[in-house]
């Protein structure tokens, strides 16, 4: 099965530093989504992504977040000043045939 | 706006006892519907989906029907096991298979010996 992959798993930064989260969706695929996950909450949509443009966005992303696609593979979630309650799991996502989604394993931002 | 409702949890069983888990979501346009599983610290795995109505989703022992006159999508299984212990999102998308899912707040289910 055609798998998403995160990096890292796990980060540990300091309150106003940049983070940078990794994603590899499945492959040829031009549609990726970001979701965001405060500890014991929801699943939140973040941002849409296709053909390296924003699609959609929510009331979350704000100015301090962003998106790209560096290499064509790669898609990355930027936020560039971070806050205590940036700290939650985010997660990638890729949809696949017949409406799924496939999620990667997600990345544990801690800000401290 | 578009919206998915959960029961709260966390819903407690014995094993071998018979699981529902309630959602509902809003009837604007023609979602497709899911069943999300999350282990304790994974990712979130399909469980199940159904993509129009009346369609049953099934995997694992689980079943979801997609039930469009009571806009509800409840998860069931005959016999939970203790391995079955997890949270269980309910989520759903519109027509389009690129579109944003909508998730409902998780439903942690745990499952005593």
């Amino acid at each position: 099965e055609p798998e998403v992959t995160q990096t890292p798993s796990h980060q540990v930064t300091q309150m106003g530093q940049e983070v940078i989260l990794r994603c590899v969706p499945i492959s040829n695929h031009l549609y990726f989504y970001w979701y965001r996950q405060i500890l014991g909450q929801k699943v939140e949509f973040l941002v849409s992504f296709y053909n390296n443009e924003i699609s959609e966005k929510s009331e979350i992303f704000d100015d301090q977040f962003s998106v790209e696609r560096p290499d064509g593979s790669n898609f990355t979630l930027k936020i560039r000043s971070t806050k205590l309650e940036d700290s939650a799991m985010y997660f990638c996502a890729s949809p696949t045939a017949n409406y799924g989604y496939t999620f990667g394993s997600g990345t544990r931002l801690t800000v401290v | 706006g578009d919206s998915v409702t959960q029961m709260e949890g966390p819903v407690t069983l014995s094993e071998e006892a018979f699981l529902t888990i309630n959602c509902t979501y809003t009837a604007t346009g023609y979602p497709s519907l899911f069943w999300y599983v999350q282990y304790p610290g994974e990712g979130l795995q399909l469980l199940l989906k159904a993509t129009k109505a009346d369609d049953k989703g099934s995997n694992k022992g689980f079943e979801a029907t997609y039930r469009k006159e009571t806009t509800s999508f409840h998860l069931e299984k005959g016999s939970v096991q203790v391995s079955d212990s997890a949270v269980y999102f309910c989520a759903r998308s519109t027509s389009y298979n690129t579109d944003k899912l909508i998730f409902g707040t998780g439903t942690r289910l745990q499952v005593f010996p």
